[in-house]
């Protein structure tokens, strides 16, 4: 079955600690994007990859990082430089052809600082 | 900058009850307009889409008519059942690139 995984389903982080979100797909998509949940809130856009090698920031990148050196992966690092990393965090990916093409999601990962 | 306002929640109905849930954007150009579902814990499924003005997305009993005279998209499904509750999401993709902007969701409660 084709889809998008990120592991692990929870997670911990302790303090001063970089853990590292997983996100895979084997939909042949070209774009990828991480996005950011809080309780009772919208999505927020982290960072996104639109090609291998290539990423860009979204509109909260601080204190994230990524890399994209597989068109199937997309990892994501929490850094220690956010001070508030507990929330839901979702993977997307696109597939190639137009603009404004749906993006599907996996199943999320929640993060928590213990 | 473009951007999405849904009707805030929890809404509550009865099973069978008509839903309605009422999303308006604001965007520049032409956006593609979404509707996703979120289960508990889960991630965002997908519930339909509508690229055009006056094009009318439909899924498993679920409707929303893309009108850019009112910028509205608003989500109708005639009898809701039980399993239907989850939280929506209104969203839309505009311009060159694909950064989809969400709503804050809005939270379904069917009871039976």
């Amino acid at each position: 079955d084709g889809g998008i995984t990120q592991s692990p389903k929870y997670l911990f982080r302790k303090e001063g600690q970089n853990v590292t979100l997983s996100c895979e797909q084997n939909l042949n998509h070209d774009a990828m994007y991480w996005y950011r949940q809080d309780p009772g809130q919208g999505l927020r856009l982290i960072y996104y990859s639109q090609i291998v090698n290539d990423f860009q920031k979204g509109d909260i990148a601080e204190g994230y990082s990524v890399s994209r050196e597989k068109k199937e992966s997309f990892p994501l690092t929490v850094t220690s430089a956010q001070k508030n990393p507990t929330a839901f965090y979702l993977c997307a990916s696109s597939p190639p052809g137009q603009v404004q093409e749906t993006q599907y999601f996996g199943p999320g990962t929640r993060l928590l600082v213990l | 900058g473009d951007s999405v306002t849904q009707m805030e929640g929890p809404v509550t109905l009865s099973e069978e009850a008509f839903l309605t849930i009422n999303c308006t954007y604001t965007a520049t150009g032409y956006p593609s307009l979404f509707w996703y579902v979120q289960y508990p814990g889960e991630g965002l499924q997908l519930l339909l889409k509508a690229t055009k003005a006056d094009d009318k997305g439909s899924n498993k009993g679920f409707e929303a008519t893309y009108r850019k005279e009112t910028t509205s998209f608003h989500l109708e499904k005639g009898s809701v059942q039980v399993s239907d509750s989850a939280v929506y999401f209104c969203a839309l993709i505009s311009g060159g690139y694909n950064k989809l902007i969400f709503g804050a969701g809005t939270r379904l409660a069917v009871h039976p």
